[in-house]
């Protein structure tokens, strides 16, 4: 079975830190990759996409990829309180490309 | 707000009621699909229309029955449920179906069977 692993969490850090947060993935044939957030009782948004090796910046949020170690991981620069929230991981994997999600992480912000 | 428009966004009923979950893309997307959340879970996939054809079907039980009008609408039509079908039924849209493509979630139906 193709799998996206997170961190099981939850994650605390302070406002004004850096939010590390990783995701690793066992499908190698997997391309392209998404970390959505989720606010309790709400829908998952799409907040970064990354579909090659390196580093892509989005305002304080940046995600790593790294296909060699099949790995993935999203930087939030400045944490906010208003980032608390869980962080879905997620890849397209297998033959019927379908969008696996990990487990997600819940991190919290403490002001 | 998003782009994706599912309604209602609440729904409570018996096991014996017939209902249908709606939802509305208006971003020209070619792929629709129907998740199930449970609490501190993540989306799991059900349904997945591409072209306006089923395209993957997850094994999901008859009791759900998964429709495509058209391009911009898909409906989840819903009969006999069980009390563990309670959940958050995400609808999402992507420009077409395979690897590249995000997805975007609409705001979920949250559904309550008693």
């Amino acid at each position: 079975q193709k799998e996206v692993e997170q961190n099981s969490g939850p994650l605390s850090v302070p406002e004004g830190a850096i939010a590390s947060l990783n995701c690793t993935y066992s499908d190698r044939g997997s391309q392209s990759f998404f970390w959505y957030r989720q606010y309790s009782g709400k829908s998952p948004e799409l907040i970064m996409s990354i579909y090659s090796n390196g580093d892509k910046e989005d305002g304080r949020f940046t995600a790593q990829l790294n296909k060699a170690s099949q790995y993935v991981s999203l930087l939030i620069r400045d944490s906010q309180p208003s980032d608390s929230a869980t962080y879905l991981c997620a890849a397209y994997t297998g033959a019927n490309s379908k969008l696996t999600f990990g487990k997600g992480i819940t991190l919290s912000v403490r002001p | 707000d998003t782009e994706v428009t599912q309604t209602p966004k609440h729904l409570v009923m018996g096991m014996t009621n017939k209902k249908s979950l709606k939802c509305e893309q208006h971003m020209g997307h070619r792929a629709m699909y129907w998740y199930k959340q449970k609490a501190k879970k993540p989306p799991e996939l059900m349904f997945v229309y591409s072209y306006e054809k089923l395209s993957i079907n997850e094994s999901v039980p008859s009791r759900f029955s998964p429709e495509c009008p058209n391009s911009s609408l898909l409906n989840l039509h819903l009969h006999a449920l069980q009390p563990e079908d309670s959940a958050l039924y995400l609808c999402a849209s992507s420009d077409r179906t395979g690897d590249n493509q995000p997805q975007h979630f609409g705001d979920g139906t949250r559904l309550s069977i008693l």
